[in-house]
């Protein structure tokens, strides 16, 4: 079965400080394709840093950083600087099959910075 | 990035009507597009895949006579909720894969369905 694990329904994390949004992942697929969105009040889905998984390296997109491990299968988002802008709702999401490929998401992670 | 629209943004409807929602891709062609629902702090559930010129594939649990969707073009696919209920009432977002971009979701803004 195909599926995406995000464990943490909340967190809080202090303005300026880093900060790891945990996700894990199951799929019997050999190429898949890992995802982070973030979904702010307004319900646009911000697309935030992608990673293969035949990609040797983690993912970096500015204070975003994927941490991949496959043989654990997780792939876990860490935000760097945290901002107030940052709170939101964060998803974890992979894309399995080849050809005619889905996205499935996991149930999200809300996260609020504090100042 | 490629920009995906949804139409209309926010719609309310009677119990027994139907409603259909537009998904757009701007500025690339979408062979693919996905429709997905979200209920109130709640994930997004995968409801069908919608391929330009073909039937739509749904997934296990969502009718397929209830949401019908319809790719005609190659920018354009729509989902109808039919006989719409209070319990249909959710955010609808769809997402179009652009194969000029390695295949990658860009995501429309959703639709908001209040059915009283």
């Amino acid at each position: 079965a195909q599926k995406i694990t995000q464990t943490q329904p909340g967190m809080f994390v202090q303005e300026k400080e880093a900060v790891t949004l945990d996700c894990t992942y199951d799929t019997s697929d050999q190429s898949y394709g890992l995802f982070w969105y973030k979904q702010p009040s307004s319900g646009e889905m911000i697309f935030l840093i992608y990673q293969g998984s035949y990609d040797e390296q983690n993912a970096t997109e500015g204070r975003y950083s994927l941490n991949f491990q496959k043989a654990r299968k997780s792939a876990n988002l860490v935000i760097s600087a945290s901002q107030l802008g940052d709170s939101a709702m964060y998803f974890c999401a992979m894309r399995v099959g080849t050809g005619g490929f889905k996205t499935i998401f996991g149930a999200g992670t809300r996260l609020f910075v504090k100042a | 990035g490629a920009v995906v629209s949804q139409h209309p943004s926010r719609v309310i409807c009677k119990s027994g009507t139907s409603v259909k929602i537009e998904c757009r891709s701007l500025d690339f062609q979408a062979t693919t597009m996905f429709w997905y629902r979200q209920f109130p702090k709640q994930s997004l559930m995968l409801m069908a895949t919608s391929n330009e010129g073909s039937k739509a594939t749904y997934e296990q649990g969502v009718e397929k006579d209830k949401f019908l969707i319809n790719h005609a073009s190659l920018t354009l696919s729509t989902l109808t909720v039919t006989s719409a209920h209070p319990e249909d009432s959710s955010f609808y977002i769809c997402s179009a894969r652009s194969e000029q971009a390695s295949n990658e979701q860009f995501f429309g803004p959703g639709t908001r369905l209040t059915v009283l």
